[in-house]
């Protein structure tokens, strides 16, 4: 079984320029999740999907980040404008459903770094 | 809201000895999932482990075994004959009814060495 793929795994841009990254969950998993994971510090959830429906974007800085999975399968998460405060990487993650029993399963994240 | 403290950002292990890496909890939820996570360097977070609030026995899952305390929120893993290939970070996650949210805490970097 194929896990969860992102691209790009490296992504250098400067403040200000807008960038985007991709996310392909584990085939028939309904739930797909967004993290920011910055240095020495714990995964921190950005937003989570159920098919392509959004059920918690709160910590979501919806001034710049924005989300969408269509069709419920691939996810992309774009930022715009980028702010060097947003270096850091950015994983995904999938569940079969959604539910705090659900393990995730987790991509292997896409490293921004923020000039 | 939940939070998951772990208070050992590095540890060290000779190969083959035993390690427990500590995590604690806030949560005034009855229902809820704990996990161990891994994340080698530069590759992907994988589970090591989980235990549902509600069973009194610890999870184990070959060499990895936790010793979870309910009533002092606590949630420690213990790795048995330490490998090299345990060398990564390891994260305590927090995942509780009220929220399908993982909570994780900041992470424990495990050298292990030869």
């Amino acid at each position: 079984e194929a896990g969860v793929a992102q691209s790009p795994r490296y992504k250098i841009i400067e403040k200000r320029q807008s960038v985007a990254f991709w996310c392909n969950p584990i085939s028939g998993h309904a739930t797909l999740y967004w993290y920011q994971q910055i240095l020495g510090q714990g995964p921190k959830l950005l937003i989570q999907f159920q098919n392509n429906g959004v059920v918690d974007d709160s910590q979501l800085p919806k001034d710049r980040f924005s989300a969408e999975r269509l069709k419920g399968v691939d996810s992309t998460l774009k930022i715009q404008p980028a702010k060097l405060e947003d270096s850091a990487v950015y994983l995904c993650a999938s569940s079969k459903l959604a539910g705090y029993q659900e393990t995730q399963y987790f991509g292997p994240g896409t490293r921004l770094l923020v000039l | 809201a939940q939070t998951v403290t772990q208070s050992q950002p590095e540890m060290s292990v000779q190969e083959a000895e035993t390690v427990t890496l500590s995590c604690t909890y806030d949560t005034s939820e009855n229902n809820y999932y704990l996990f161990w996570y891994k994340q080698p360097p530069s590759r992907q977070m994988i589970l090591v482990i989980r235990q549902e609030a509600y069973k009194q026995q610890n999870a184990t899952e070959n060499r990895f075994s936790v010793n979870f305390q309910k009533a002092a929120k606590s949630f420690s893993l213990k790795i048995s004959d330490s490998q090299l290939g345990d060398t990564a970070m390891y994260f305590c996650a927090f995942s509780g009814a009220g929220s399908y949210q993982l909570t994780f805490g900041k992470g424990t970097k495990l050298s292990v060495i030869p």
